[in-house]
This record gives C-alpha cells, sequence and structure tokens, in this order.
C-alpha cells in the first residue's frame, strides 16, 4: 500500500517557539492531505484539508493563522504551530490520498508528539 | 446532520467469543462507509470498505441502509485483533467523518 511518512516523530519545544510538522507522500501523489489532532483517549479531529497549490481548508474552530499549512508539492505537506503553547501539546496525524483514488482511502502517516513545555 | 456513532467506548471479549463493535450513521446521500483499526504503537489503517464486501483478517460488516448502521464482526476473536477501531463516512468528497472509536480487547 501507499506509505505516508511524518517528520519529526516527536518533538518538545518551549513555550513561543514555532515548530514545523512534514507529512510526506513516499510513493504516490498527494493531491489531497488532510491534518488531525488526536487527544489522549479521543478520536481524530479534522483540522484541515490540504490542496496542492491551493490554500488549506481549515474547519471550524482552527486558528488559520496557528496551523499554517502548505502544500507546495505532490508529496509533503507541513504544518507549522506558531507560537506554540503547552495547550497545542496533542498528536499531530497527516493522511494523504492520491489523485487516482476511486475509493477515497487514505493513507495515514505515523503522527507527530508535540509537547510544548 | 452528518454524523458517525459508535456508541461503546470499551468492548472487552474473551479470545474465541464473537466480536461485534457497532457503528450508526446519519447522513442524508449515499455515503460510503469505512472501517479503520490502530494497533498499539501503530499507525491507523484502513480494515475494509463497504463497497469492496471483503473480509479482511476475519473481520466483515455490511451496510443496512434501513438502520444506518454498519457494524464490524468477527466469528470468533483473536488476541491480536486488540486495538483500537474507528467507523467513517465518506460523503461527496474526500474528507472522512470519523466516529469516536472503540477500544476493542481480546481477553485470553
Amino acid at each position: 500500500g501507499a506509505v505516508v511518512s511524518q517528520h519529526p516523530s516527536r518533538v518538545i519545544c518551549k513555550s513561543g517557539t514555532s515548530v514545523k510538522i512534514e507529512c510526506r507522500s513516499l510513493d504516490f501523489q498527494a493531491t489531497t492531505m488532510f491534518w488531525y489532532r488526536q487527544f489522549p483517549k479521543q478520536s481524530l479531529m479534522l483540522m484541515a484539508t490540504s490542496n496542492e497549490g491551493s490554500k488549506a481548508t481549515y474547519e471550524q474552530g482552527v486558528e488559520k493563522d496557528k496551523f499554517l499549512i502548505n502544500h507546495a508539492s505532490l508529496t509533503l505537506s507541513t504544518l507549522t504551530v506558531t507560537s506554540a503553547h503547552p495547550e497545542d501539546s496533542s498528536f499531530y496525524i497527516c493522511s494523504a490520498i492520491s489523485g487516482g483514488g476511486v475509493y477515497n482511502e487514505q493513507f495515514f502517516g505515523p503522527g507527530t508528539r508535540l509537547t510544548v513545555l | 446532520a452528518q454524523r458517525v456513532t459508535q456508541p461503546e467506548k470499551l468492548l472487552s471479549v474473551f479470545k474465541g467469543a464473537p466480536v461485534e463493535l457497532k457503528c450508526n450513521y446519519s447522513y442524508s446521500g449515499s455515503p460510503e462507509l469505512f472501517w479503520y483499526v490502530q494497533y498499539s504503537r501503530q499507525r491507523l489503517q484502513l480494515l475494509l470498505r463497504h463497497i469492496s464486501r471483503e473480509s479482511i483478517k476475519g473481520f466483515t460488516a455490511d451496510l443496512n441502509k434501513g438502520e444506518t448502521s454498519f457494524h464490524l464482526k468477527k466469528p470468533f476473536a483473536q488476541e491480536e485483533d486488540s486495538a483500537m477501531y474507528y467507523c467513517a463516512l465518506s460523503g461527496l468528497g474526500y474528507q472522512l467523518i470519523w466516529g469516536a472509536g472503540t477500544k476493542l480487547i481480546i481477553k485470553p
């Protein structure tokens, strides 16, 4: 199956700093990528939908200036958490679908654990 | 409103017993339904989708439009089935609407 990677897998940062998380589709071109946030023992919360070459579509309640998303190529999307605060600590997961996807299957990255001190 | 409901947060059954993870949905059109699974320390992965009508790892799920359900079933649970299971719905776009998830524990 298609493989999606995320980097870093774990990051610890100080409050007020910015953190960039990369999401890559390794063996396919991803026209659409999704960014999720998962709190402990809870389901995934969709943050935004990222389409290559266009602005991301954010879900209600997600601050676009706080969570900057860039999908500059068909294999890379980045999520930058700006001026991070402890409440931003969470597990961030990306997923991707290929341009030829018929059944809307999303392929998931392994996730990034962000801890803001 | 579009919604996926998994009423059980936790389901614990003995090895060899039948398993049924419930999923109900609310959607005005013709949705695609999926079951995703997340094993411990692993990424989310697709288990099965209703349109393929296949059995994966002994699991099956039938879409019941009358009851708006897509329950996941397995006749004989195995210890390696212990995981988080998420039911998800896809409508017109590529976005998935997720259920809250059910943690399945298979006791030896």
